[in-house]
């Protein structure tokens, strides 16, 4: 298993500029997140899925948009790109939650975003 | 929304040092985790634990959820265990979403 994968893991863009993060899970899960990691601050919430089509706002949302087409995978959108949007990017996903072990979240790599 | 604080921000030990890492929370959980980001970004998860008592080799973690806090310890640090750890709770009234604290900074020097 690959567990979860990111695409791509660096990349720099200017002012204005639109891109697309990929974020893939080969372990079937539900759930599924996008954090942004920004120097000395955990992880925010921008945006999650609780399956397949579905998607909801987390903590910091604007500027960004999200889609759940597959099950396995889940992609982030930024239309017009923002220096305020300079950050490390992380996916995760995880089953529902049970109330057991299994509420453990797994995180991709992350990708290394520069607006500039 | 729920309030996360992880203390202390900054840890420096010697290698063989033992260390508590503290993290406390405004509101009664579901769910609390502990992850390590390793100096390369990868954030690994430790320990799922909203409350008792777990082990796994050098580490530990306790959550006594009455009192609304949880405690990392590590023991006989090696410079692997460098990097940063963070606390991470999903509330009780259950919206499927971890908040993380600002995690601390440990430095295990050789």
């Amino acid at each position: 298993n690959a567990g979860v994968t990111q695409t791509p893991k660096f990349r720099v863009l200017k002012t204005g500029q639109s891109m697309t993060l990929l974020c893939a899970q080969d372990m079937n899960h539900e759930y599924m997140y996008w954090y942004r990691q920004d120097p000395g601050m955990g992880l925010r919430l921008i945006h999650y899925s609780v399956g397949e089509g579905t998607t909801a706002k987390g903590e910091v949302p604007d500027g960004y948009n999200v889609s759940r087409l597959k099950k396995q995978n889940f992609l982030l959108g930024l239309e017009s790109a923002a220096p305020s949007q300079t950050s490390v990017y992380f996916c995760a996903s995880s089953y529902p939650w049970t109330g057991g072990s299994t509420d453990t979240q797994y995180f991709g790599p992350g990708t290394r975003l520069t607006v500039l | 929304g729920i309030q996360v604080e992880q203390s202390p921000p900054d840890l420096i030990l010697q290698e063989g040092a033992n260390s508590t890492l503290r993290c406390n929370f405004s509101d009664s959980v579901n769910n609390l985790q502990w992850f390590h980001q390793n100096p390369w970004g990868q954030l690994i998860n430790l320990f799922y634990i909203p409350s008792g008592t777990k082990q796994n080799g050098r580490l530990s973690a306790t959550t006594v959820a009455t009192e609304r806090y949880s405690l990392l310890y590590i023991s006989s640090s090696q410079t692997t265990d460098s990097g940063v750890y963070f606390c991470a709770v999903e509330p009780s009234f259950g919206n499927e979403k971890l908040t993380f604290g600002t995690g601390t900074r440990l430095t295990i020097i050789p």
